[in-house]
């Protein structure tokens, strides 16, 4: 069975702030993969990030930026100079494609962190 | 290029009743999942569509049932609804060959 845990409930910062949103997950398979979602107050879940467990290159994409170590099975996001519009709940969530299935791959998810940007 | 799209918004059923919500894939999508968000919680997964077939289920007990079209649209259909059943249902979708899911925007279903 997978688990994700995404400790932290909900983080406050003021504006232009770095924050970081942990993630640790529980898989005792080799292949699997780890991804993030935004879901704002409208509710749609957005897509941010797919990682596979073979690669444990770190990624930036503008003010994002994402840190994987399979050593403390830790995926975490890093949003650099915090704005007002990133304020949601953020999703940490694995999957684990099942080869026989064809790749079933339910997605297991955090129980998220709600991240509040104050101007 | 339109995105996953759910019907209807919201419903509002009776404990007992049933009830069936729809889902149309993005574009060139053809697996399908649907989840259940409880409010305050992170969405669990119900079950995966491909082909025409249930191939990878949660833990949802049988009152959950679904199907796929051949056109790769689905429905989730919920018997006998529970106050518990109450959440915001999601459906996602991917390619067969991806393993990122899109989502649509839910529909929010309460029940009383």
């Amino acid at each position: 069975a997978q688990k994700v845990t995404q400790a932290q409930t909900e983080i406050s910062v003021v504006e232009k702030e770095d924050v970081t949103l942990d993630c640790v997950y529980e898989t005792r398979d080799t292949t699997y993969y780890l991804f993030w979602y935004k879901q704002p107050p409208s509710g749609e879940l957005v897509f941010l990030i797919r990682r596979n467990s073979f690669d444990e290159q770190n990624e930036i994409s503008g003010r994002y930026s994402w840190n994987f170590q399979k050593s403390t099975s830790s995926f975490n996001f890093t949003i650099t100079a915090s704005q007002v519009v990133d304020s949601a709940v953020y999703f940490c969530a694995l999957s684990v494609p099942e080869a026989v299935r064809g790749g079933a791959d339910g997605l297991t998810f955090g129980k998220g962190t709600h991240l509040i940007i104050q101007p | 290029d339109a995105g996953v799209t759910q019907s209807p918004t919201h419903l509002i059923k009776t404990r007992g009743q049933q009830v069936t919500l729809r889902c149309s894939p993005k574009s060139g999508h053809d697996t399908v999942s649907w989840y259940q968000q409880a409010l305050g919680q992170g969405p669990q997964f119900i079950f995966q569509y491909y082909e025409e077939e249930e191939r990878q289920r949660g833990n949802f007990p049988d009152r959950f049932s679904g199907h796929q079209f051949p056109n790769y649209s689905s429905e989730l259909n919920v018997n006998a609804l529970l106050l518990g059943d109450s959440a915001l249902y999601l459906c996602a979708s991917r390619t067969g060959n991806s393993y990122e899911q899109y989502f649509g925007p839910g529909t929010r279903l309460t029940v009383t």
